[in-house]
């Protein structure tokens, strides 16, 4: 079946470096795309959505990139910081009424 | 602080019980969506809840269900436990619900039950 998925389940990075964390889905009927964080013992927090119709969307600190040739979504993090310490979620939304998850990958920023 | 509340925070039960999750919405929103999220898998999507209507139906097990109710909060009733259900179990709210989601659900600190 259709899913998402991330590349990598875990990554570590250096605090002031930027991170990237990427995100392939196979649903071409995608059209909304959604990053969440969760902290250890918290529920997932959104961080940026993205439609269909951009490539870049930028927030506070991050920076989402959608490639619809590739099925390819990315979240940047810039200047990490200890807490950005998290895993980390993509979402479509390529389904009728709900989100399909990744597997999540796992942020270690080191000191 | 989403806006989204559940309670318990904390559940401990045994085998072959019945528990009763509960979700408060954000103010406004009308769809509340149920997770759950057990160590060796993600998010794995569960019911959704429009105005009180079931909208959408995932990998949810006969023996779980759940309402909403007129004043929008929820209820996950979970009965004959098994010990593979211990879990974090998420709450999700979001002020649509129709068709593909093209809106933020913003979820709910979770509820972490423990069956024994």
């Amino acid at each position: 079946g259709e899913s998402v998925g991330l590349h990598l389940p875990t990554l570590s990075v250096q605090e002031g470096d930027n991170s990237i964390i990427n995100c392939a889905y196979s649903n071409s009927a995608s059209d909304y795309f959604i990053w969440y964080k969760q902290e250890s013992g918290k529920g997932p927090q959104f961080i940026i959505d993205i439609r269909s119709n951009m490539d870049k969307r930028q927030g506070q600190r991050v920076t989402v990139l959608l490639n619809k040739t590739v099925k390819h979504l990315s979240l940047q993090i810039a200047a990490t910081q200890p807490g950005d310490s998290a895993v980390y979620f993509c979402a479509e939304n390529g389904d009728d009424y709900k989100l399909s998850f990744g597997a999540g990958t796992t942020v270690t920023v080191r000191a | 602080d989403s806006g989204v509340t559940q309670t318990p925070k904390h559940l401990i039960t045994a085998t072959g019980q019945r528990v009763t999750l509960r979700c408060s919405p954000r103010s406004g929103d009308l769809s509340v969506y149920w997770y759950q999220q057990s160590l060796d898998q993600g998010l794995q999507f569960l019911i959704q809840y429009y105005n009180g209507e079931e909208r959408a139906k995932g990998n949810i097990l006969e023996r779980f269900s759940a309402q909403q109710f007129p004043d929008l909060h929820s209820e996950l009733n979970l009965s004959s436990l098994e010990l593979g259900d211990s879990a974090l179990y998420f709450c999700a709210s979001s002020v649509g619900g129709g068709g593909r989601p093209q809106e933020t659900q913003y979820f709910g600190p979770g509820t972490r039950l423990l069956v024994l």
